[in-house]
């Protein structure tokens, strides 16, 4: 069975702070890892995605997430907070489910606030 | 422009009604995913398929019923028997499974009054 777990539902920082988006997955076999964003009333968006060909991935808006095995994390960060950066965010894991089945399974999400 | 899209944006249903949520995508993806969105919870999975004619139950499945009978589109339906169905209902596709990104609808925000 696979499973993300996003540490910290709601996590607030000053404008140029750094981001850190915590999360961590379980699972059987490797994982692929996906950090999407989301605006209010809005579908999600991906940041970036990781599927083995590099631990470390840089995405879209300054954002990136390494990848440690080690630690079954995948956390998200940028070095310095814009207010447009205050969004929903969620780490998302795929795996085989039997056969040709994959299933996209998604953490509970972290709601980031940048204060001016 | 390839995409995903949702409809109606909001919908408005009586208790004990059925309603269904339209998906369509023109990407050619192979899988389709719906998803229920409550605050705090994330995104569960309702259902999701892999193929034409196939699909397969996600994690909260009961009260809801759905079809693949083309590639294209995925309609989702909330029955009367799903207890709590007011929520925010998102829609996703996947070209080629596991390692390929998924694309989101815009999303439904159905009330049942």
């Amino acid at each position: 069975a696979q499973s993300v777990t996003q540490l910290g539902s709601h996590v607030s920082v000053s404008e140029g702070a750094l981001v850190l988006l915590r999360c961590n997955y379980s699972s059987s076999v490797p994982p692929y890892l996906f950090w999407y964003v989301q605006y209010p009333n809005q579908g999600l968006q991906l940041l970036l995605k990781y599927t083995s060909a590099a631990t470390l991935v840089k995405g879209i808006n300054g954002f990136e997430a390494e990848f440690k095995k080690s630690e079954t994390s995948f956390h998200l960060t940028k070095p310095s907070a814009h207010m447009s950066d205050a969004a929903e965010y969620f780490c998302a894991v795929t795996q085989n489910s039997g056969g040709s089945n994959y299933k996209l399974t998604f953490g509970k999400g972290t709601l980031l606030t940048v204060n001016p | 422009d390839g995409g995903i899209t949702q409809s109606p944006k909001y919908l408005f249903r009586k208790e004990g009604q059925n309603v269904t949520l339209s998906c369509e995508q023109n990407l050619n993806h192979d899988a389709m995913y719906w998803y229920r969105q409550d605050p705090g919870q994330g995104l569960r999975l309702i259902y999701y398929s892999q193929i034409v004619n196939d699909f397969q139950k996600g994690d909260i499945a009961e009260g809801y019923s759905v079809s693949r009978e083309k590639k294209e589109s995925f309609p989702l339906t909330v029955t009367s028997a799903q207890k709590n169905p007011t929520a925010f209902y998102l829609c996703a596709s996947i070209g080629k499974v596991s390692n390929t990104e998924a694309f989101f609808g815009q999303g439904t925000r159905l009330t049942v009054v």
